[in-house]
C-alpha cells in the first residue's frame, strides 16, 4: 500500500528548541515534499526533496532514501514556527499529485 | 502568497444542492490539482487537470467533476451534497513536471448544511 507516516503527531515545544519531525514512506515514492498549513489554513511549500539535505532559514530537511525517511528540523523555534506541518510524497510517472501523511501539530510556547 | 487564487472563500449550502468552486493557478503553470482536507481524512488528492485534459484521478467521488478551461483555471464540481462534503478544498498548481514543487491556493472552506 503506497502511503506516508508521520510522527509525532503533537509537539509541543519551549521557544528556542530544537525540533525534529519525522516522515516514512513506501516504496515508490521519488519525490517527498513538506509543507507548512498555518492555524487559518493556508497550506505554504517549505521544501521537496528527492536525495540530500535543504535548508532554508532555520528549517533544514533530509532524506534517506535507503531508509525511505525524512526528517524536518527546525532550529531555534519560534511561537509563529506553530503550525501543521505536512510530508507527501510524489510518485513516480507523469502523476504528480501527492499522497499525504496526517500531520503534526507543532505548538512552541513563549 | 503563491499566485494561485480560489473562489469564494467560504461556502454554506444545504444538502442536495450543487456547487462550483474556482481555482485560477500561477500564471504560466499548465497543472492544476484538486485536493479535499476534512476532519477525518486528511488531505486526499481529488484529480488533476494538465493543460485542459485530465491526467489523474484520486478518491474523487461520482458526485465530484472538474474541468481545466482554455485559459487554464479549473473549476470543481460538487453536486448532490451531503453533510460529509463538508471541508477545505485545496488546488495547487505546478509548471508541467511531475516532480516539483506545488503552489497551493488559499482553500475554499465548504459547510454542508
Amino acid at each position: 500500500k503506497n502511503e506516508v507516516e508521520q510522527s509525532p503527531q503533537n509537539l509541543t515545544a519551549q521557544e528556542g528548541e530544537f525540533i525534529t519531525i519525522n516522515c516514512s514512506y513506501s516504496v515508490g515514492i521519488s519525490a517527498l515534499h513538506w509543507l507548512q498549513q498555518h492555524p487559518g489554513g493556508g497550506i505554504v511549500s517549505l521544501f521537496m526533496l528527492s536525495s540530500g539535505k535543504k535548508k532554508h532559514g532555520r528549517l533544514i530537511a533530509t532524506i534517506n532514501i535507503q531508509e525511505k525517511h525524512s526528517s524536518l528540523h527546525i532550529t531555534a523555534s519560534h511561537p509563529r514556527d506553530s503550525a501543521v506541518y505536512i510530508c507527501a510524497g510524489n510518485y513516480g510517472g507523469s502523476q504528480g499529485n501527492l499522497i499525504f501523511g496526517k500531520g503534526t501539530k507543532l505548538s512552541v510556547k513563549p | 502568497d503563491s499566485g494561485v487564487t480560489q473562489t469564494p472563500k467560504h461556502l454554506i449550502t444545504a444538502t442536495g444542492q450543487r456547487v462550483t468552486l474556482r481555482c485560477s493557478p500561477r500564471s504560466g503553470d499548465l497543472s492544476v490539482y484538486w485536493y479535499q482536507q476534512s476532519l477525518d481524512q486528511g488531505l486526499q488528492f481529488l484529480i488533476q487537470y494538465y493543460n485542459g485534459e485530465e491526467r489523474a484521478k484520486g478518491n474523487i467521488l461520482e458526485r465530484f467533476s472538474a474541468q481545466q478551461f482554455p485559459d487554464l483555471h479549473s473549476e470543481l464540481n460538487l453536486s448532490s451534497l451531503e453533510l460529509g462534503d463538508s471541508a477545505l478544498y485545496f488546488c495547487a498548481s505546478t509548471r508541467d513536471r511531475a516532480q516539483e514543487t506545488q503552489y497551493f491556493g488559499p482553500g475554499t472552506r465548504l459547510l454542508v448544511l
